[in-house]
């Protein structure tokens, strides 16, 4: 079936560093991908919305400048996370729909921790 | 939209009963709906779906139950499983090319062996 991958799987960094996240569709190609944000004990919340060869689409709140979007090929989409601090740790997820498949299938997730 | 610092409802059962997961959803205008189940540290996986023009849909062990009048949907999983212990989520999707996934809050599922 269509997977999705997420590297790196976990990261830890120091508060003001740039963490980098990448989303890859490994067998299928997908214009669009999506990016959540999950604290602990809570639901997923999208973020913002990949499309290739144009400007992502961010959620209400969450800052363009800070959460930089890059889908450069219609299978990988960067998640860059600039200056982070300790309040942007979280689980990230991405996802995409196979079009041949007509569903949506998420990346296993990265865990970020800022210290 | 969530609330911080709530804890994620806990549904307890014991292995081979059957389960039942229940969500609200919020917008009448949604056509699609999915069950995902989430794992400790890991992403959301696929369950079953459902569209609106239905109102039951039966998977291997899962049946998917929706009432569009109240906005209700439910996940019924037979003879629960240790291996079923994990985070469910609803969704429900808009229709139109640009629509996005909206997720439930979430329910827990122990399983008691």
């Amino acid at each position: 079936g269509a997977v999705v991958s997420q590297h790196p799987s976990r990261v830890i960094c120091k508060s003001g560093t740039s963490v980098k996240i990448e989303c890859r569709s490994l067998d299928f190609q997908a214009t669009t991908m999506f990016w959540y944000r999950q604290f602990p004990k809570q639901s997923l919340m999208l973020m913002a919305t990949s499309n290739e060869g144009s400007k992502a689409t961010y959620e209400q709140g969450v800052e363009k400048d800070k959460f930089l979007i890059n889908h450069a090929s219609l299978t990988l989409s960067t998640l860059t996370v600039t200056s982070a601090h300790p309040e942007d740790s979280s689980f990230y997820i991405c996802s995409a729909r196979d079009p041949a498949w007509g569903q949506t299938v998420f990346g296993p997730g990265t865990r970020l921790t800022v210290l | 939209g969530e609330s911080v610092g709530l804890h994620l409802p806990t549904l307890s059962v014991q292995e081979g009963d059957n389960s039942i997961i229940n969500c609200a959803y919020s917008n009448s205008a949604s056509d699609y709906f999915i069950w995902y189940k989430q794992e400790s540290g890991k992403g959301p996986q696929f369950i079953i779906d459902i569209r609106s023009n239905m109102d039951k849909r039966q998977g291997q062990r899962v049946t998917v139950l929706l009432n569009k009048t109240v906005k209700h949907l439910s996940l019924q999983i037979a003879a629960t499983q240790p291996g079923d212990s994990a985070v469910y989520f609803c969704a429900e999707n808009p229709p139109g090319a640009n629509s996005k996934l909206t997720f439930g809050k979430g329910i827990t599922l122990s399983v008691r062996p």
